[in-house]
């Protein structure tokens, strides 16, 4: 067990509001991404953070935001969602494996739904 | 541009057969290769990852995966399936650039006939 959560594990929200999804790492790892899963593309980086208000866009960041104050939290915001936000959402960790490779360990998932 | 390709979308195989699962990279070095399994509702769990060395690997669940440079392939394979390998199984390679991502493949969904 990687000591991964995502809050909430399951959202129905409405086009137009703001919505944020955590995750939580109960270690101190410095690297943590956020995927999106559709079917048909696998998974998606959308952003990824390699430490406390570090964080990059990945290929899909587009309408998606994310904030790192503390090491254990990383927290992706849809500023105003849309029905083409409707995914599954995974955090993933990256735990040092030695030179530049992490491996990565997979959170439960959140599964969104806008109307 | 990289890319990892699962050209299989779905497939079905009887329970005690035989299975291979195709992933096909495209990458200019040797690339860090791993296969992950999702069962429905849940999570990915990392089956196997080929990093340099032994061309075959050893994984859990009674996987293996070969990487052949030469077909640049890494296919999954299980010598005889089990009703509980039906999931959704993923390819993906990672790169050492600054994100030290995971870029994945379409899926394959495995079915299992009793």
């Amino acid at each position: 067990d990687a000591g991964i959560t995502q809050s909430p594990r399951h959202k129905v929200t409405e086009t137009g509001t703001p919505v944020t999804l955590r995750c939580h790492q109960t270690e101190n790892h410095r690297y943590m991404y956020w995927y999106r899963q559709d079917p048909g593309h696998g998974l998606r980086l959308i952003h990824y953070s390699y430490g406390v208000k570090d964080t990059d866009k990945g290929e899909v960041s587009d309408g998606y935001s994310v904030s790192r104050s503390k090491t254990e939290d990383f927290l992706l915001t849809l500023e105003s969602a849309t029905s083409s936000q409707t995914s599954v959402y995974f955090c993933a960790i990256g735990v040092a494996g030695g030179g530049l490779y992490n491996e990565q360990f997979f959170g439960p998932g959140t599964r969104l739904t806008v109307l | 541009a990289q890319s990892v390709t699962q050209p299989d979308i779905h497939i079905t195989v009887s329970e005690g057969a035989s299975l291979e699962l195709r992933c096909n990279y495209s990458y200019g070095a040797t690339p860090y290769l791993f296969w992950y399994v999702q069962s429905p509702g849940q999570g990915l769990q990392l089956l196997l990852k080929y990093f340099s060395g032994d061309t075959l690997v050893q994984g859990i669940k009674g996987f293996e995966a070969e990487f052949k440079r030469s077909q640049s392939s890494f296919n999954l394979r299980k010598p005889s399936v089990h009703w509980s390998d039906a999931a959704e199984y993923f390819c993906a390679y990672f790169s050492s650039g600054s994100a030290r991502q995971l870029t994945f493949g379409s899926g394959t969904q495995l079915t299992v006939l009793p």
